[in-house]
């Protein structure tokens, strides 16, 4: 079945350092998604990205879609304490739209 | 709007205990679905609905089982607790009857411990 990979498992950074989550595939993906937890609460919608190469911008975030649709990133520019939280990426195969599949997820922990 | 709503927010079950947790949304989603958060592992698809009368697999499935009578109600069923089914439940809803394609929101989850 389709796997989704995310590396690194934890990151620690001191506040002000950027910081940069990977996300990739074992299938071509339809569309790839991000979403934050923040500890003790449950994941929020941060963006979906369609098109092969498209990137997308959110203040400090810049979120990536390969171009060959199988891999995925997120860099947070300037981590501030409030971006303490565990990023998330999922996303479809193209054959199977009910079922999107999660990756393990990236634990970011920014130190003030 | 109350969103997606989940109860309980917590229990404890004793193995080979059944129970029912429940999950509603008001949004008039078409698409729903139960993942379980372990540590290390991310969100498992437990099963979902892309409405009214259709439900089907996810990755994990076995142990759980699920109905959808209405567009709003969506509950996951233990028919008997184990331990290996402690976990953290996430009920999620989206517009979109493909579900995957457009974004999923959450309900605050439901924390379950079997003994």
């Amino acid at each position: 079945g389709q796997q989704v990979m995310q590396i690194p498992q934890y990151q620690h950074v001191q506040e002000g350092e950027d910081f940069t989550t990977y996300c990739n595939s074992s299938t071509t993906l339809s569309n790839i998604q991000w979403y934050k937890q923040r500890p003790g609460g449950h994941p929020v919608f941060l963006i979906q990205l369609v098109k092969s190469g498209e990137v997308k911008k959110q203040k400090r975030l810049t979120f990536q879609f390969g171009e060959a649709k199988k891999n995925s990133s997120l860099h947070i520019t300037a981590t501030q304490t409030t971006d303490v939280g565990t990023y998330f990426c999922a996303g479809p195969p193209r054959t199977s739209y009910g079922k999107l599949t999660f990756g393990q997820g990236t634990i970011l922990t920014v130190h003030p | 709007n109350a969103g997606v709503t989940q109860t309980p927010k917590f229990q404890v079950l004793k193995t080979g205990q059944s129970m029912t947790l429940q999950c509603a949304q008001d949004m008039n989603h078409e698409y729903m679905s139960w993942y379980r958060q372990d540590p290390g592992m991310g969100l498992r698809l437990i099963h979902y609905s892309v409405g009214a009368g259709i439900t089907d697999q996810g990755e994990v499935p076995n142990g759980y089982n699920v109905s959808r009578s209405t567009t709003e109600d969506f509950p996951l069923r233990l028919l008997s607790a184990a331990p290996s089914q402690t976990s953290v439940y996430f009920c999620a809803s989206s517009y979109s009857r493909q579900g995957s394609n457009s974004p999923l929101h959450f309900g605050n989850g439901t924390r379950l411990t079997v003994t």
